[in-house]
């Protein structure tokens, strides 16, 4: 079935660190990709998203590129600040799964240290 | 523009005491509810998703139940509260298949 690894945390970087957390993924199909962000005692939010191979999702100064021949989805960013700080959730869409229509990672905490 | 609203932010309940937990979303029509909870330090679990009113799907069996009574509103509650039932409970709303899922800010139940 479908299901989504991503690396496990804490990861703890110091300020304008380079930031990789990365994600793969097992799909049938070609499902879309998704990172989300959830900050202390938040719920989770949107990150970025993209829907088809070679597609590279942005927001915020995180990027991450679709990558169908290695079923990957990294997430990187340049240069990290403290108010980086949370944990990110990597999903897939699972079109006509039994698990609703998102199937997400265990989530990796990242702690910025100014 | 699309909002959903969950309540209450934070809940302290004794076991074996009921549980209803709340979740609304405005500004769009037919949306795929799902409800999950995250315990402390851990991932995200679904526990019921909803495409329809009175559609309810169950992911895990649990002493938890979800109703959907009106098409944007959508419940979770419990009869008897067990200790396990304790964590961060979060609903979210989708559009159609394969979009991004929107979540409420959660609500952080505490068993006593």
């Amino acid at each position: 079935g479908n299901s989504v690894t991503q690396m496990e945390g804490p990861v703890t970087l110091s300020e304008e660190a380079f930031l990789t957390i990365n994600c793969t993924y097992t799909a049938t199909g070609y499902p879309s990709l998704f990172w989300y962000v959830q900050y202390p005692g938040e719920g989770l939010q949107l990150l970025l998203k993209a829907t088809k191979a070679d597609d590279k999702g942005s927001n915020k100064g995180f990027e991450a590129t679709y990558r169908k021949e290695t079923t990957s989805f990294h997430l990187e960013k340049g240069s990290v600040q403290v108010s980086d700080s949370a944990v990110y959730f990597c999903a897939l869409s699972n079109y006509g799964g039994s698990q609703g229509n998102l199937i997400f990672g265990k989530g990796t905490k990242l702690s910025v240290k100014p | 523009s699309q909002t959903i609203h969950q309540w209450p932010a934070t809940l302290v309940q004794p076991v074996g005491s009921p549980l209803s937990l709340e979740c609304t979303v405005e500004g769009t029509s037919n949306p795929n509810l799902y409800w999950y909870r995250q315990a402390a330090g851990r991932g995200l679990q679904l526990l019921f998703y909803s495409v329809g009113i009175g559609q309810i799907s169950s992911e895990v069996p649990q002493n938890l139940s979800a109703s959907r009574p009106q098409d944007r509103q959508f419940i979770l509650s419990s009869k008897k509260l067990l200790l396990s039932d304790s964590g961060f409970y979060l609903c979210a709303w989708s559009g159609e298949e394969g979009q991004p899922q929107h979540f409420g800010d959660g609500t952080r139940l505490s068993i006593l």
